[in-house]
């Protein structure tokens, strides 16, 4: 199956920019997800970008692929304290299965 | 629209007892998931519903774990006996066509079996 990695954790300063990280092992998805959960709630999707694009961008979110070497990422621009959650990167190797990372806690310090 | 709709909010039960969680998806969705999340796991799929019908159950851990959905409205997912281990989070989540695009998920079932 498809594994993915995330890092667990990310501390940013607010009004920092977040980059958070995820490779994949499956290059077969067509879309890649990133998914929000705030505490005690279930995933919001927060962004999605298809397979054959580099690049995404979405007001404060740019969502950047590197296919060739399974590499997905998420930045965050102008941090702010409600960005404080985990995020999960899910690609979707099939047709309705998202397989998501461990998702990383980012923190938003003052 | 409401959103998808998951009760009881928490479940507290004694091993060997039945449980059983209810799932309201969005309305006009067809597709339905269930997924299991823990610490130790993460966020797993145990059961996909297309037009109410169950397409992938390679997810569902054991004969314990059975899901229905007998409508577009309506699913439930049963643990017949609970374990322990089964404590988790449990979400729902729709989506409108056949496929993983924008799943909405349910606020979850958090499940604690002692």
């Amino acid at each position: 199956g498809e594994d993915v990695e995330q890092s667990l954790f990310l501390s940013v300063r607010e009004g920092d920019s977040s980059v958070i990280n995820c490779t994949y092992t499956d290059s077969s998805s067509t879309y890649l997800y990133w998914y929000k959960q705030e505490p005690g709630a279930g995933l919001q999707l927060l962004t999605y970008i298809f397979s054959n694009m580099d690049m995404k961008q979405d007001q404060r979110l740019t969502v950047l692929l590197n296919k060739k070497d399974k590499h997905l990422s998420l930045r965050i621009a102008d941090t702010q304290t409600g960005d404080s959650a985990i995020y999960f990167c899910a690609p979707a190797p099939n047709d309705y299965k998202l397989s998501f990372g461990a998702g990383t806690t980012v923190t938003v310090r003052a | 629209d409401a959103g998808v709709i998951q009760s009881p909010r928490h479940e507290v039960t004694e091993m060997g007892q039945e449980v059983t969680l209810r799932c309201k998806p969005i309305s006009g969705h067809n597709s339905l998931f269930w997924y299991r999340q823990t610490m130790m796991r993460g966020l797993e799929l145990l059961i996909y519903f297309n037009n109410n019908v169950p397409i992938d159950d390679s997810g569902m851990p054991e004969d314990r774990f059975s899901a229905k959905m007998p409508n577009a409205s309506f699913s439930t997912l049963k643990i017949q006996p609970s374990e322990p281990r089964d404590s988790a989070v449990y979400f729902c989540a729709s989506s409108f066509m056949a496929g993983a695009y924008e799943q909405y998920f349910g606020p979850g079932t958090r499940l604690t079996v002692t």
